[in-house]
């Protein structure tokens, strides 16, 4: 089974609105990732935050990292209609060796 | 720099009959992944490389799909015979990660993918 579950599994939101997207995950990681695939795409790595650390910025994005909840969140700030995608998360576990394991995904839309 | 290619982009048979896809990832790295993603679902690790070397093979259905990486650059994934629960996109990635290394991170750079579809 995947590793990470993120929620929720679709969001439509207005251009200029932030957009949370969190994840949820099992077992004790190495660090976390997220990537956006637009349609009919490959995946585009985002950020990575590692288990030793909370939160990380870049640009519009901030992601936070929860190890005692075993959760992450992916925090788009001021969003534009080209931040419409989906988003996953992924993690690498402790005991996993150097496997990036996947979630199912949130799809968001940002209307114009 | 040149990113991972992948060929053919789309490709349709039925089932029983055998599709290859093929992978040339960015140049240097050492490490190659192919992923199958259903629609609507999240990437799953199939076979991951290190070099010409099978790192992680856990996930590959080795009854019907084979992978090779002769010299460590690239790869192809083939499928035979399909079925019909095959049908979904071949995502290739490469990283710099090694696994003997104690410093970097997995960090992936995807291919725009091959998708598969079986009648």
């Amino acid at each position: 089974s995947q590793q990470g579950e993120e929620d929720p599994q679709a969001l439509s939101i207005q251009e200029g609105e932030n957009a949370t997207m969190n994840c949820s995950y099992k077992t004790s990681i190495n660090n976390l990732q997220w990537y956006r695939q637009n349609s009919g795409r490959g995946l585009v790595h985002l950020i990575l935050i590692r288990s030793n650390e909370r939160e990380k910025h870049s640009g519009r994005l901030r992601v936070t990292l929860d190890t005692s909840k075993k959760s992450s969140s992916l925090l788009i700030t001021a969003s534009r209609a080209a931040d419409t995608a989906s988003y996953f998360c992924a993690t690498v576990g402790e005991t996993s060796g150097s496997r990036l394991t996947f979630g199912e995904g949130t799809q968001l839309t940002v209307n114009p | 720099e040149a990113g991972v290619a992948q060929s053919p982009r789309y490709k349709i048979i039925e089932k029983r009959q055998s599709v290859a896809f093929w992978c040339n990832p960015i140049s240097g790295h050492a490490t190659l992944y192919w992923y199958q993603q259903i629609l609507g679902q999240g990437p799953k690790l199939l076979i991951q490389f290190q070099n010409n070397g099978v790192v992680d093979d856990s996930q590959l259905p080795k009854d019907r799909f084979s992978a090779e990486r002769l010299k460590g650059v690239d790869s192809t994934l083939k499928i035979q015979p399909a079925k019909l629960e095959d049908s979904a996109v071949y995502l290739c990635a490469s990283s710099t990660f090694r696994r003997s290394g104690r410093s970097g991170a997995n960090v992936l750079t995807f291919g725009a993918g091959s998708r598969l579809t079986v009648l």
